[in-house]
């Protein structure tokens, strides 16, 4: 609902506009990083994920970065389009045998404006 | 093919009662996972099944919360005796085979809310 705006970070931008979105790990161990989109009513969905012996990944539009340096990654995307409006969050694994124990940032709601 | 299911899409329930929610994972995927969300929060995870191991219930916030695995497919997630705090957006993913680097597909998830 909209009170989630209330407590999430949030990015406007244009139709058109590039966009970067910041996340701050906290686990040095971590060596599994994911960034997923979630619309409203819906479940997270994947986007694009990095491992921690890279430092950049490219996909379709998107492109992530790890900085294991100061644990933080970010999400950039090129042309960002009014579908593109969603929360994303940043998730971690920090290995072991459970691969889908991820831990998940709180979000950033993107809104783009036509 | 059809994604995760879960069911029901909503569920409203007493204080104190208990409730079942249900996951359908992707056919063939062996690795389940339950997540919470709440409002304006990130997901938080609770249980992880793959295959015939021992699942890592570590993630369970009390012994109120359950889950099972039926024939390695259909999970139930049951949280006794409810309460107001339990409220929240119950997520269910499964992935290929529980490995690094897979992909977790989610469900659209049960909306809890505990009055």
């Amino acid at each position: 609902g909209e009170s989630v705006g209330l407590h999430l970070p949030t990015l406007s931008v244009q139709e058109g506009d590039n966009s970067i979105i910041n996340c701050a790990y906290s686990n040095s161990a971590s060596d599994y990083f994911i960034w997923y989109k979630q619309e409203s009513g819906k479940g997270p969905q994947f986007i694009i994920d990095i491992r921690s012996n890279m430092d950049k990944r490219q996909g379709q539009r998107v492109t992530v970065l790890l900085n294991k340096t100061v644990k933080h990654l970010s999400l950039q995307i090129a042309a960002t389009q009014p579908g593109d409006s969603a929360v994303y969050f940043c998730a971690e694994n920090a290995g072991g045998t459970s691969y889908g124990k991820l831990t998940f940032g709180q979000g950033t709601i993107l809104t783009v404006h036509p | 093919g059809a994604g995760v299911s879960q069911s029901p899409s909503n569920k409203v329930t007493e204080k104190g009662k208990d409730v079942e929610l249900r996951c359908d994972p992707i056919s063939g995927h062996t690795a389940l996972y339950w997540y919470r969300q709440s409002l304006g929060q990130g997901l938080e995870f609770l249980i992880y099944f793959q295959g015939n191991s021992a699942p890592d219930k570590s993630g369970l916030p009390s012994d109120r919360f359950s889950a099972e695995r039926t024939g390695g497919s259909v999970s139930t997630l049951t949280i006794q005796r409810t309460q107001q705090e339990d409220s929240a957006v119950y997520l269910c993913a499964s992935s290929l085979g529980g490995t690094v680097g897979e992909k977790l597909f989610f469900g659209s998830g049960t909306q809890l809310s505990v009055l």
